[in-house]
């Protein structure tokens, strides 16, 4: 079975230092893989996705996330963070082989600090 | 469109009771997931929905819970003989197909006392 490891449960940043969110995951099949975010007092969004094609994927909001097959890793980047991107970031895996069950990590607080 | 509507938002019930939770899907999508969130933790998975039929109930559920999705559109989740550790936040989210991602509801609050 899949499964997803977010080792940082809490990651505090200064508003625009760079951050690095990192997500792993344990599958014996191919998978797409996401960031969902969800703001305080606010339900989870999608934040973006990795279906096929180039490993780099970007959201609207400056975030980036990267596939990395070998390291079965999908770690969550943005160069310079806001205010506003405090937020618990879940990182989710589904089977390609499976018809829709995605399975979330346990979460990462982001704090941003003015 | 509205997305997905959960109601009630909050629950309050006494050990022992039974509730029931109700899930507005976005119309145009075929599938529906229910999941379990506590503090601290990622959703978890219950159960799953195309259209009218459930195709798959997690392991973690117990016999207490139960899902329906008559006619293809709305879904119920009912817990009998409600327990503390049944206090969650339960959400229902919607989708077209997994590329598409899951749009979630805001969720409805159980606390069990």
């Amino acid at each position: 079975a899949q499964s997803v490891t977010q080792l940082d449960s809490q990651v505090p940043v200064f508003e625009e230092a760079p951050v690095e969110l990192r997500c792993n995951y344990s599958s014996s099949v191919s998978v797409y893989l996401f960031w969902y975010v969800q703001y305080p007092n606010q339900g989870l969004q999608l934040l973006l996705k990795y279906l096929s094609g180039s490993t780099l994927v970007e959201s609207i909001n400056g975030f980036e996330a990267e596939f990395n097959k070998s390291q079965t890793s999908f770690h969550l980047r943005k160069p310079s963070v806001h205010i506003s991107d405090t937020a618990e970031y879940f990182c989710a895996v589904s089977l390609k082989t499976s018809y829709d069950k995605v399975i979330f990590g346990p979460g990462t607080s982001l704090s941003v600090i003015p | 469109d509205t997305g997905v509507s959960q109601n009630p938002r909050h629950k309050i019930t006494k050990r022992g009771q039974n509730v029931t939770f109700r899930c507005d899907p976005i119309s145009e999508h075929n599938r529906l997931y229910w999941y379990r969130q506590t503090l601290g933790q990622g959703p978890e998975f219950l159960t799953y929905f195309q259209n009218e039929a459930q195709l798959e109930k997690s392991r973690l559920l117990s016999d207490r819970f139960s899902a329906e999705r008559p006619k293809g559109s709305f879904s119920t989740l009912e817990i009998q003989r409600t327990e503390q550790g049944d206090s969650a936040m339960y959400l229902c989210a919607s989708s077209s197909g997994i590329p598409y991602g899951y749009t979630f509801g805001s969720g409805t609050r159980l606390t069990v006392v």
